[in-house]
């Protein structure tokens, strides 16, 4: 089975800066996607940036931006200019690309915007 | 587009009583998840639907939970007899397959209490 890992449970960045929100994976798979969402105090889960496993470039979504390491497992994002609005829960998901479609979370890191 | 739309957004209710939690997915979406967020299990898959056929139910913690589809625009989760234990916020969720990192959209959540 897969498992994704978040070692942050909290962080903190001060506005404008940059901050980087670490996940790992573990799977078997070959092909798979991989997924940053957010979810603010209002509990939306809101998709944020996603990476197709075959794909070498990493993905990036105006101030975010992912590190995807697929030898080291490893699926980073970064935020650029943090802004106050990026105050939220930041979960990382897996999912297959061979016919189950389910989700599988991390524990997600709580991000803390500093004015 | 509503978005995925979820009744009722809170429900308390004594433990042992029937607590049925309603979702309504994005029109043209042929996949259906319900998710359950608790602190000590974070998100967890409990089933989901393709084309309102049950595809893994495997997440289903056990007989007092059932969910069913009986068109393309309706579902149901229904805990009977809930238990304190129960508490938690579930989530709907929807997509529209097209073939790679095609997004799940969640709905607003439904947060349950069981006293």
């Amino acid at each position: 089975a897969q498992t994704v890992t978040q070692s942050q449970p909290e962080m903190s960045v001060q506005e404008a800066e940059t901050v980087t929100l670490s996940c790992t994976y573990d799977t078997s798979e070959s092909d798979y996607y991989l997924f940053w969402y957010k979810q603010p105090p209002s509990r939306q889960m809101i998709l944020v940036i996603r990476q197709e496993a075959y794909k070498q470039q990493n993905a990036t979504e105006n101030r975010f931006s992912v590190n995807f390491q697929k030898a080291a497992k490893s699926f980073s994002l970064k935020i650029s200019d943090s802004q106050l609005g990026d105050a939220a829960m930041y979960f990382c998901a897996y999912r297959s690309a061979f016919g189950n479609e389910k989700l599988t979370f991390g524990t997600g890191t709580r991000l803390t915007i500093i004015p | 587009d509503a978005g995925v739309i979820q009744s009722p957004r809170h429900e308390v209710t004594e433990m042992g009583q029937e607590v049925t939690l309603r979702c309504k997915p994005i029109s043209g979406h042929d996949y259906l998840f319900w998710y359950r967020q608790t602190m000590m299990r974070g998100l967890e898959l409990l089933i989901y639907f393709n084309n309102n056929v049950p595809i893994d139910d495997s997440g289903m913690p056990e007989d007092r939970f059932s969910a069913k589809m009986p068109n393309a625009s309706f579902s149901t989760l229904k805990i009977q007899p809930s238990e304190p234990r129960d508490s938690a916020v579930y989530f709907c969720a929807s997509s529209l397959t097209s073939g790679g990192a095609y997004e799940q959209y969640f709905g607003p959540g439904t947060r349950l209490t069981v006293t």
